[in-house]
């Protein structure tokens, strides 16, 4: 089956412009993770949904950055006036598990989306 | 905030050399994972640990979980080329409410 994908794959974006990514998710799979990973660095987590309500947005570095989720399914994470620190990988993960800890099941990764603000 | 720790940050070998990695922090975590991250692409999940002391093997790798539940060590035997990328360590804290990635170590075996 299909896996995680996430669109666009490479995104350039002037400062101060906004911009969308996209995560479809493992059908079926009920939790949903944002991530974003700067270069030479782990993975950092942003927000978590579960079906359509975001349970967790306590990474959100900033109130630019949005995510929603709103059939469940798809994804989209959004950042206002982009800054340049905000340069990074952005990896969306989807599971099966439906509550309790986080980590109790596999969590599968999309490519990401590289986003550079120049 | 709980931090996990990864060493060493580089590490070039010899294909057939064995090595070993580790994760480190001064919380304790309920679970840990290892992941596998090759470039362009997104973590893949190799091991879920979850008692203190508990040792995995996959295949040439095996992964512990130390018994204060607070450190974890990834061992390579023969090493392959296959073996390259960058392998991350992602720890959840007791109340399953926050979990974090390491650093990453990022290997290279060398035909």
């Amino acid at each position: 089956g299909a896996g995680v994908s996430q669109s666009p794959r490479y995104k350039v974006a002037k400062r101060g412009q906004d911009v969308a990514l996209r995560c479809d998710p493992i059908s079926g799979h009920v939790s949903l993770f944002w991530y974003q990973q700067a270069l030479g660095q782990g993975p950092e987590f942003l927000t978590y949904f579960q079906n359509e309500a975001q349970l967790d947005k306590s990474g959100l570095p900033s109130d630019r950055f949005f995510a929603e989720r709103p059939e469940g399914s798809v994804s989209t994470l959004k950042i206002q006036r982009t800054q340049q620190e905000d340069s990074a990988v952005y990896l969306c993960a989807s599971s099966s598990f439906s509550g309790g800890a986080k980590l109790q099941e596999t969590q599968y990764f999309g490519p990401g989306t590289r986003l550079l603000v120049l | 905030t709980q931090l996990l720790e990864q060493s060493p940050q580089f590490l070039s070998i010899q294909e057939g050399e064995n090595l070993t990695v580790y994760c480190n922090s001064s919380s304790v975590f309920s679970s840990l994972q290892w992941y596998r991250q090759e470039p362009g692409e997104g973590p893949v999940l190799l091991v879920t640990v979850v008692t203190g002391g508990e040792v995995k093997k996959l295949k040439r790798l095996t992964f512990q979980f130390g018994d204060a539940r607070k450190d974890s060590s990834l061992h390579i035997t023969a090493a392959q080329p296959g073996d390259t990328g960058l392998y991350l360590c992602a720890g959840e804290d007791n109340y399953g409410q926050n979990f974090v990635f390491g650093p990453g170590t990022r290997l290279s075996v060398l035909p």
